[in-house]
């Protein structure tokens, strides 16, 4: 069964600082991970997606992850904060075994950007 | 815009009812997932279709069932509500339905149960 960890279901940052969200997973197969966000009333946008290659992947809106197999982490990154970063993070996994079709989601990480 | 459409944004209903929820794909594409997200639980897999049959099953009531139909647009029922079924249902969709591939996200439908 594949799971999803993300430490700190809140995080604080200055606008300009840099922003770190955490995210580990679990999976029995190489796994696919992503990034999704989600501002308030509204579905997942993606971010970016680790399938296979560079381990180092360049996403939207300046965000960027590292897929660390040994550590088995996948954290979001961005140099600097902008306003409207402040949102809901999620970080997802999907394995290429039975049963792991679907996306698991972690339980997220609110982003606030303060001015 | 992601290209997938839900209906309806809202639904407000009573316990014991039966309601249906609507989604239409991302032109092109023949996967269809729903999802459950509720502050409890968080984000859980419902289902998934592809090309009009059923390819997975995650954490769904039997009080709950969905189908794709032939213009590939999917529908999830849920009957005998409850309380708790209270939350923002999701659907997704993909090209091929293979783990890989990302899912585009529709903005939602927000079931409450009074």
């Amino acid at each position: 069964a594949q799971s999803v960890t993300q430490l700190g279901s809140h995080v604080s940052v200055s606008e300009g600082a840099l922003v770190l969200l955490r995210c580990n997973y679990s999976s029995s197969v190489p796994p696919y991970l992503f990034w999704y966000v989600q501002y308030p009333n509204q579905g997942l946008q993606l971010l970016l997606k680790y399938t296979t290659g560079a381990t180092l992947v360049k996403g939207i809106n300046g965000f960027e992850a590292e897929f660390k197999k040994s550590e088995t982490s996948f954290h979001l990154t961005k140099p600097s904060a902008h306003m409207s970063d402040a949102a809901e993070y999620f970080c997802a996994v999907s394995g290429s075994g039975a049963g792991s079709y679907q996306l698991t989601f972690g339980k997220g990480t609110k982003l606030s950007v303060i001015p | 815009d992601s290209g997938v459409t839900q209906t309806p944004k809202h639904l407000i209903t009573a316990t014991g009812q039966r309601v249906t929820l609507r989604c239409s794909p991302r032109s092109g594409d023949l996967s269809v997932y729903w999802y459950q997200q509720s502050l409890d639980q968080g984000l859980q897999f419902l289902i998934q279709y592809y090309n009009g049959e059923e390819r997975a099953k995650g954490n769904i009531l039997e009080r709950f069932s969905a189908q794709q139909f032939p213009d590939l647009h999917s529908e999830l029922n849920l009957s005998s509500l409850e309380l708790g079924d209270s939350a923002l249902y999701f659907c997704a969709s993909t090209v091929t339905g293979d783990p890989g591939q990302p899912q585009h996200f529709g903005d939602g439908t927000r079931l409450s149960i009074l």
